[in-house]
């Protein structure tokens, strides 16, 4: 039972350089997020679809696209990488309203 | 913008004792409410959700909610050293669609 894959684990991009994080849930959810964690900042929302073919900003979109492929993938694209945007970046996913959060193990970026 | 604030701590407490961690929100309209754990390196785990006034009690922990007040907390009875992580307190909107995050409270358990 896999529950959300998030890839890569670990990635080093320079200033500029564009990367699409992936994320895949296998529990028939209907709604996916990506946060990003940053020391003394918590959790902070990027985007997040609350269903397939629906995507809304969250908390802290600037610098950040998503796709909602399918119910089970949804991808978190930085088109021009900024050191700024080193963290952490989680994947989530929940069933429905009310429904707490499955996070994913999590991809570290760093961006020098 | 809704807030959710809690003590960033470290909050020590000796081997079986009760480790209380606190959490307030902004929204009062939020409905739902949800504390995770998270090891050093790890992702956030889910220990309780409460969605009602009162207590709600799993095992050794007990959560506490009080909407006139709006605050949330958790009750770590028995402590144990592998209890030592960080706590994060979430809420969700009235509208069902986002989580919104505490800064979390760093818990130390020492032997």
């Amino acid at each position: 039972n896999a529950g959300v894959t998030q890839t890569p684990k670990f990635q080093v991009l320079k200033t500029g350089q564009s990367m699409t994080l992936q994320c895949a849930q296998d529990m028939n959810h209907n709604s996916m997020y990506w946060y990003r964690q940053d020391p003394g900042m918590g959790l902070r929302l990027i985007y997040y679809s609350a269903s397939e073919g629906t995507t809304d900003k969250g908390e802290v979109p600037n610098g950040y696209n998503v796709s909602r492929l399918n119910k089970r993938e949804f991808s978190l694209r930085l088109e021009s990488a900024a050191p700024s945007q080193t963290s952490v970046y989680f994947c989530a996913s929940s069933d429905s309203y009310n429904s707490p959060l499955h996070f994913g193990n999590g991809t570290r970026l760093t961006v020098t | 913008q809704k807030e959710v604030e809690q003590n960033s701590g470290p909050l020590s407490v000796p081997e079986g004792a009760i480790a209380s961690l606190n959490c307030t929100y902004s929204d009062r309209g939020s409905q739902s409410f949800f504390w995770y754990r998270q090891y050093s390196g790890k992702s956030p785990e889910l220990i309780m959700s409460i969605y009602s006034n009162g207590d709600k009690e799993d095992g050794r922990f007990t959560a506490q909610l009080n909407k006139a007040s709006q605050y949330v907390s958790l009750l770590i009875r028995d402590s144990q050293p592998s209890d030592s992580a960080t706590y994060l307190c979430a809420d969700r909107n009235n509208a069902g669609n986002m989580l919104t995050f505490g800064g979390g409270t760093r818990l130390m358990v020492k032997p």
